[in-house]
């Protein structure tokens, strides 16, 4: 079974700072991570994703993370913050299994983002 | 581009009633799965569907439960008799398993359901 757990359920960070999201996660076998994201009042949409190849993943906004095996991490990061990156993030992970790819999610860390 | 659609994007119901949501998948996808998030709460699994069948169930799916594809392009999600907690939005995905095997789902906007 996999599991993920996010470090802080809500980030504040200032405008042009950098935004740093920590997610953890174990899976028994080599794991595909993701990182989705939920504005208020809509749904999921994925922000980047890693499933093999390049550990560090480039994704939409300016995202990007890093998948470090030996710490079970992907931690997600932005160099600048925006006010528009206010919002919910979720790491998740899944492993491909005959009966399709089944997503874990992480608890969530809402990030206000000051002006 | 492709996307995930459900319906309704809100529901208003009373406790004991019978609710079905509604998802139209990506065509080409051959996974399909219901996820929801109660207000506050992390996104849960609930069930997966794949060739005409419950692929994957969590506990939370119990047979107050339902999903089906009934026609080739709709996948519902049937609530037989309504509780309280039952109150959340309903997230429809879809995913295909192709020679990559990426895992990427792809979700709709979401079904709030609020019982009262």
């Amino acid at each position: 079974a996999q599991s993920v757990t996010q470090l802080g359920s809500h980030v504040s960070v200032s405008e042009g700072a950098l935004v740093l999201l920590r997610c953890n996660y174990s899976s028994s076998v080599p794991p595909y991570l993701f990182w989705y994201v939920q504005y208020p009042n809509q749904g999921l949409q994925l922000l980047l994703k890693y499933t093999t190849g390049a550990t560090l993943v480039k994704g939409i906004n300016g995202f990007e993370a890093e998948f470090k095996k030996s710490e079970t991490s992907f931690h997600l990061t932005k160099p600048s913050a925006h006010m528009s990156d206010a919002a919910e993030y979720f790491c998740a992970v899944s492993v491909y299994e005959a009966a399709g790819n089944k997503l874990t999610f992480g608890g969530g860390t809402r990030v206000l983002v000051k002006p | 581009e492709p996307e995930v659609t459900q319906t309704p994007s809100h529901q208003v119901t009373q406790m004991g009633q019978e609710v079905i949501l509604r998802c139209v998948p990506i065509s080409n996808h051959l996974y399909f799965y219901w996820y929801r998030q109660i207000l506050g709460q992390k996104v849960e699994f609930l069930v997966s569907f794949y060739n005409n069948e419950i692929s994957e169930k969590s506990e939370i799916f119990d047979d107050q439960f339902s999903v089906e594809r009934p026609d080739g392009s709709n996948f519902t999600l049937k609530i037989r008799s309504t509780k309280l907690e039952d109150s959340a939005m309903y997230f429809c995905a879809s995913s295909e398993v192709a020679g990559g095997k990426t895992g990427e789902l792809f979700f709709g906007e979401g079904s709030r359901l609020t019982v009262l």
